[in-house]
């Protein structure tokens, strides 16, 4: 089965830019039908999404963070990417990847219809301290 | 925006009774609604998605219900496992995503 593991520094300091890379196993990065996703969870806090790609490297971020994110992806490598630029200690937070199982279809009468079965597979997540 | 706000906060239960979570969105999602359990130090899991469709691998005690604004995740008995946080989410807005703050199950 697909499986996703977090990868990268640990430790940023602030006013530098926070890079984690996601790998995928198991399956294709190319596979339509799923887009690949980061989401972040502050210490003792809920779930933030930050943003998502597909692998044609169309991407969607967070409106909060969309000036600071990027996403991008490596199809030969089958990973995807973050890059946070600017951090401060507020980006301090345990960030996933995950595949959203989402895309579009026509119908019978050419109409283009966009299903999302949610985010079923995650990785392990990985801690990121903001510190000088 | 579309805010979700979750409640309880937290959710005394003892092992064996039933569960039912709430989830509000700010406006109207239809039934573009899924629910995700985390358990400490774990990754969330998906449970439900379109509001009350299980995940693959998901039990039947797991149940979701509601559309529009007003959502609610039904946990029909809880097991020792069940004891975790719980999220909902939006993609009515997709591609632009949102999560609730979370309920904590937690045993009585």
């Amino acid at each position: 089965q697909v499986q996703l593991q977090e990868s990268g520094p640990g430790l940023v300091k602030p006013s530098q830019t926070l890079s984690l890379t996601c790998t995928v196993s198991g399956g294709s990065i190319s596979s339509g039908g799923y887009y690949w996703s980061w989401i972040r969870q502050h210490p003792g806090k809920g779930l933030e999404w930050i943003g998502y790609i597909y692998y044609s490297g169309s991407t969607y971020y967070n409106p909060s963070l969309k000036s600071r994110v990027t996403i991008s992806v490596d199809t030969s490598k089958n990973q995807f990417s973050l890059k946070l630029s600017s951090v401060t200690a507020a980006d301090t937070a345990v960030y996933y990847c995950a595949r959203d199982r989402a895309g579009d279809y026509y119908d019978s009468s050419g109409s283009s219809i966009y299903y999302y079965y949610g985010m079923d597979v995650w990785g392990q997540g990985t801690t990121v301290t903001v510190s000088s | 925006e579309i805010v979700m706000t979750q409640s309880p906060a937290t959710l005394s239960v003892s092992p064996g009774e039933r569960a039912t979570l709430s989830c509000r969105a700010s406006q109207s999602v239809s039934s573009n609604l899924a629910w995700y359990q985390q358990k400490p130090g774990q990754a969330p899991r998906l449970l439900i998605y379109g509001a009350s469709t299980r995940a693959t691998g998901i039990p039947a005690r797991f149940s979701g219900s509601g559309s529009g604004t007003e959502f609610t995740l039904t946990i029909s008995s809880l097991q020792s496992e069940d004891f975790a946080v719980y999220y909902c989410q939006q993609y009515n807005n997709w591609p632009v995503l949102t999560f609730g703050g979370g309920t904590k199950v937690e045993i009585k």
